[in-house]
């Protein structure tokens, strides 16, 4: 089956800067890649997504990339905020016929003012 | 995207006792799904609820345990079974859109003593 790699685990970024978070998958038939941001006590909520026929994707501060090749995608988040500060997860559609996601580990994010 | 509710959204049980957690959309989907996260941790699927017929199960999760309900498109039950406090967790239901987005309810918080 997937399997999705994430990393970092935690990551501290002054206010305004960029933060990258980045995740690996290794079925090649994967083709939706979302992103979930978590914060605390409340629900996943998707931010953004990318499928396989695109190689970027951005809305406002956030962006998503994929290196099909490479099997990688990232998220990217400019000018970073305090309310930024969450769980964020990386997830991977689990091949062809099915409907599931798999999910990375996920990434702390802390965003200091 | 569709209003997903969660019921209840937390509880306290004693352990060997069953709780039935339910999710209901405000419109018909054709995927649902269960997932446990638990303390700290990623997002794991239990099921994929199907609708007139049984669940199917990931890994590790079995029917005994975590039996599913799916009786129309728009409400779907988890049930708990013989509880022990490795149960303790937060259980989060998810409905599928078209192509692979996922949406997720607020969460059910089960802690058992």
């Amino acid at each position: 089956g997937e399997n999705v790699e994430q990393h970092p685990s935690t990551l501290s970024v002054q206010e305004g800067d960029s933060a990258v978070i980045k995740c690996t998958y290794s079925d090649s038939a994967s083709n939706y890649f979302p992103w979930y941001k978590q914060e605390l006590g409340k629900r996943p909520q998707l931010i953004i997504d990318i499928r396989s026929n695109v190689g970027e994707k951005k809305d406002q501060r956030i962006a998503v990339t994929l290196n099909k090749t490479a099997k990688h995608f990232s998220l990217h988040i400019t000018e970073t905020q305090p309310e930024d500060s969450a769980v964020y997860f990386c997830a991977a559609h689990s091949g062809a016929g099915s409907y599931q996601l798999t999910f990375g580990k996920g990434t702390k994010l802390s965003v200091i003012p | 995207s569709a209003v997903i509710s969660q019921k209840p959204s937390r509880d306290i049980c004693q352990r060997g006792t069953s709780l039935t957690i339910q999710c209901q959309v405000d419109s018909q989907v054709t995927m649902m799904f269960w997932y446990r996260q638990q303390p700290g941790q990623s997002l794991t699927l239990i099921a994929t609820a199907n609708q007139g017929s049984e669940a199917t199960y990931e890994s590790g999760f079995v029917i005994d345990k975590f039996p599913i309900s799916r009786p129309n498109l728009t409400f779907s039950t988890l049930t708990v079974s013989n509880m022990s406090p490795e149960d303790s967790s937060i259980y989060l239901c998810s409905v599928g859109r078209a192509a692979y987005e996922q949406y997720f309810g607020p969460g059910t918080r089960l802690t058992v003593t």
